[in-house]
């Protein structure tokens, strides 16, 4: 089934420690997106890649990074994990300009 | 700055009654208005989109409106179900900044029994 997958679904982290949010999407859609969404907040842009080889910052940058080497994979990095960053973080794919973004399910994150 | 405010915040209804959510934005150059829903623990799925010409459109017992002289939007939920309990997204696209998608924080509707 095509679709946009992310992985893992939760996680519990220690704070420091290295980790990435996998997010996969086998609909050859150009743009990608990651984003948290915390309670009050709504969903707040992380980073963005509108092609293959190209990336973007957000809203919220600081803390983490992200590569898109090739169009269905856009992986999400946290070089040194803070309690901060717990939230709920989902990975979106967008084909085109007026066409709709396609979520993941999520990742819940805890770093304590 | 690209702005979308969604009201209320949250709001509780009764099963079978119908509801209107609102959505403000000030995004321009504008491009389209999405409405999304999102259930607890899943990711957002598109309800509706509407583009500058369009000031209506259906689907299902969901309506969205469009005004795009005063920046409004506008979800009517019919004769609501308990499924219809979710957060309910709008999201405003500038046609400037390519992809770029923004987000209003989102309105909770719980439908009671």
């Amino acid at each position: 089934i095509a679709g946009i997958t992310q992985a893992p679904t939760s996680q519990i982290l220690a704070a420091g420690r290295r980790m990435t949010l996998r997010c996969t999407q086998d609909m050859r859609h150009n743009a990608m997106y990651w984003y948290r969404q915390d309670l009050g907040l709504g969903l707040r842009l992380i980073h963005y890649s509108n092609t293959a080889g190209t990336t973007g910052k957000g809203e919220v940058p600081d803390g983490y990074s992200v590569s898109r080497a090739n169009t269905d994979d856009f992986p999400l990095t946290l070089a040194s994990a803070v309690p901060s960053q717990t939230s709920v973080y989902f990975c979106a794919s967008k084909a085109q300009l007026n066409t709709e973004a396609f979520f993941g399910q999520g990742t819940r994150l805890t770093v304590v | 700055k690209n702005q979308v405010e969604q009201s209320p915040q949250s709001l509780i209804i009764l099963e079978g009654k119908n509801c209107t959510l609102q959505c403000n934005y000030t995004v321009s150059p504008f491009s389209n208005l999405r409405w999304y829903k999102q259930d607890t623990g899943r990711g957002p799925v598109s309800l509706t989109i509407m583009t500058f010409s369009e000031n209506t459109k259906s689907n299902g017992r969901y309506t969205a409106t469009l005004d795009a002289d005063t920046k409004q939007s506008s979800l009517h939920i019919t004769a609501s179900q308990l499924s219809d309990s979710a957060s309910y997204i709008c999201v405003v696209s500038n046609s400037n900044s390519g992809y770029a998608l923004n987000f209003g924080k989102g309105t909770s509707l719980l439908v009671t029994p």
